[in-house]
Formats: structure tokens, C-alpha cells, sequence
């Protein structure tokens, strides 16, 4: 199975800051990434598909990049809802494969 | 609105079966994949299967193939995971997720249920 490697594993940034979270796959995906958010108690929910497309209703300062095995998730203005678990999933085979997840935190 | 609804979670034994239900409804049920996703206490999500449209393409985690099987019925607008041979480290949250529509070009987990609770324990 593919193994998706998440970094840093936690982050604590301020309101406003632009934060960066990477994925690392163990092979290359092409574009078949996608980008998940869960609150606490809370169902997980799409932000990104296919590396960078938004899913309908995500704030624009959302967006991610890359491709083959390196990807990024980026917050361009941290706002204070932000605050969650971010995971990426590969489905570019099966199993599909979930990063272990980072837990951002606002400051 | 669109929505899936988990349901059929409970306490269990360890050896015995659970089956947990995911109903759609909102959306023409017929045409989309469903995914099963859990999430262990305190731990990240974790991909479990993925029953197509149809129900002609099934695929498992390596962790759970050979004891849980999946399946739909579409008059029923409903999919059900079928767990055997239950063991402690099963006991999550699981979250069924709407897939791909027929024909897709991505594969999106875009609508999500609130999950049900599996604890397997003596």
C-alpha cells in the first residue's frame, strides 16, 4: 500500500500567518490527492480534490499544489475556524491511504 | 439535503459480527460509490472499502479483508458493512462517505455521515 507521510505532525500559528502543510507519498500519485478537515467531534470534510481543486463553499484562502509524491496544503490568512486536523488522502490506488494528520492549532 | 446516515454500532465481543448500515438520501443513491472510513480513539482516519455504483467493484484495507465485506442494496438506497471476526483494535468510529458519481474523473469523499461507534470489547 501506498504510504502518505504528513509534516509537521502539529502546528500552532497566529491569525493572519500563511501557513504551509506538506504530504509526502512513498510513490508517485500523480494528481490524485485530496485534502480533508476534521473539528473535534466532528465528520471529517473535503477542502481539495485532485491536488488543487476546491470543493464548492471552501474559502478561497485555501489551496494546495504539487504533484507526484510531494504536495502542499496552504492557508494564505490563518482565521480562528481554521483551527482542526488536516489529512491528506491518496486515491490514485487502492488501498486507498490516509496521511496521519496535522493538528493546527491557532495561537 | 444530501446526506448519508450511519447506523448499526454497538459494544461487541471479541470473535463475534457487527453489521453497520449507511443510508443515502437527497442524491439518486444508484449512481454513487460509498466509502467506509474509521477513526480509532484519539488516532487519524483510516480508509477501510469502497463499494462502486453497482456493486461490481469492491475493494478492502489490507487490515480488514477477509472479515468485513461490503455491499449495497440500491432499492434500498442503504450499504452495508458486514464486520466478522471482530477484534479490539477494530473499535472506531465508522464514517461512511459519498464517492464518485458514474462516470467521475475524480474520486472526492464529499458528503460525509456523523459516524457510528463500534466498541469491541469482553
Amino acid at each position: 500500500a501506498i504510504q502518505m507521510t504528513q509534516s509537521p505532525s502539529s502546528l500552532s500559528a497566529s491569525v493572519g500567518d500563511r501557513v504551509t502543510l506538506t504530504c509526502r507519498a512513498s510513490q508517485g500519485i500523480g494528481n490524485d490527492l485530496g485534502w480533508y478537515q476534521q473539528k473535534p467531534g466532528k465528520a471529517p470534510k473535503l477542502l481539495i480534490y485532485s491536488v488543487s481543486i476546491l470543493q464548492s463553499g471552501v474559502p478561497s484562502r485555501f489551496s494546495g499544489s504539487g504533484s507526484g509524491t510531494d504536495f502542499t496544503l496552504t492557508v494564505s490568512s490563518l482565521q480562528p475556524e481554521d483551527s482542526a486536523t488536516y489529512y491528506c488522502l491518496q486515491d490514485y490506488s487502492y488501498p486507498y491511504t490516509f496521511g496521519q494528520g496535522t493538528k493546527l492549532e491557532i495561537k | 439535503q444530501v446526506q448519508v446516515e450511519e447506523s448499526g454500532g454497538g459494544v461487541v465481543q471479541p470473535g463475534r459480527s457487527l453489521r453497520l448500515s449507511c443510508a443515502g438520501s437527497g442524491f439518486i443513491f444508484s449512481s454513487y460509490s460509498i466509502h467506509w472510513v474509521r477513526q480509532a480513539p484519539g488516532k487519524g482516519l483510516e480508509w477501510v472499502a469502497i463499494i462502486s455504483y453497482d456493486g461490481r467493484k469492491i475493494f478492502y484495507a489490507d487490515a480488514v479483508k477477509g472479515r468485513f465485506t461490503i455491499s449495497r442494496d440500491n432499492s434500498r438506497n442503504s450499504v452495508y458493512l458486514e464486520m466478522t471476526s471482530l477484534r479490539r483494535e477494530d473499535t472506531a468510529i465508522y464514517y461512511c462517505a459519498r464517492g464518485p458519481v458514474i462516470r467521475a474523473k475524480y474520486d472526492v469523499l464529499d458528503i460525509w455521515g456523523q459516524g457510528t461507534t463500534v466498541t469491541v470489547s469482553s
